[in-house]
């Protein structure tokens, strides 16, 4: 059976750093891209990173490039997603999925960025 | 960014119903469009992929439909647990993009 576990979230104060983790099993983990999709309160998805099979490509959108670093660690099949410089509204639910169609979410983790 | 818009964003329905929402997006996306079904306290599910391909275990009274800009997700015969929102979502272009939603609820 497929798992993902996220871990990490929390309250945060604007401006500093967390970072999340998404343990995998049930699936040839180094085999696949991965993913971290968010969704703030009461609002819909968006896609926030994508990391390719090795790790050796990664993409962003626009909202948190040069804020965030996904990666990954094939041996220990896990996810990570370091968020740096967080702003108030990175406040959100994060879920890592497995990639290629998303067929995999875990159930996701709280991110609160609050003074 | 490619721009998904979806309609309705809300709908009142009936056990029984028939439902259809639709999903435009801004420019061509092809058929890399998929959907997915979010119940309240869960994280989504994938319901279709590549716009018109049931997922594994997917119900047979869900279908997808459309390519280029248009694309439709149809429940016939609507059941109460279906009651959930449904987001598409682009693939073809960076960066990703999902709609806002449509949410069923009951009449």
């Amino acid at each position: 059976e497929v798992q993902l576990v996220e871990s990490g979230g929390g309250l945060v104060q604007p401006g500093r750093s967390l970072k999340l983790s998404c343990a995998a099993s049930g699936f040839t983990f180094s085999s696949f891209a991965m993913a971290w999709v968010r969704q703030a309160p009461k609002k819909g998805l968006e896609w926030v990173a994508t990391i390719t099979s090795g790790g050796s490509n990664t993409y962003y959108p626009d909202s948190v490039k040069g804020r965030f670093t996904i990666s990954r660690d094939n041996a220990k099949s896990t996810l990570y997603l370091q968020m740096d410089t967080l702003r108030s509204e990175d406040t959100a639910t994060y879920y890592c999925a497995k990639d290629g169609g998303y067929d995999y979410w875990g159930q996701g983790v709280m991110v609160t960025v609050s003074s | 960014n490619t721009v998904m818009t979806q309609s309705p964003t809300s709908m009142f329905i009936s056990v029984g119903d028939r439902v259809t929402m639709n999903c435009k997006a801004s420019q061509n996306v092809g058929t890399n469009v998929d959907w997915y079904q979010q119940k309240t306290g869960q994280s989504p599910k994938l319901l279709i992929y590549g716009a018109s391909n049931r997922y594994t275990g997917v119900p047979d009274r869900f279908t997808g439909s459309g390519s280029g800009t248009d694309f439709t997700l149809t429940i016939s015969n609507m059941q109460a647990e279906d009651l959930a929102v449904y987001y598409c979502l682009q693939y073809n272009y960076n960066p990703p993009t999902f709609g806002g939603g449509t949410k069923l609820e009951l009449k």
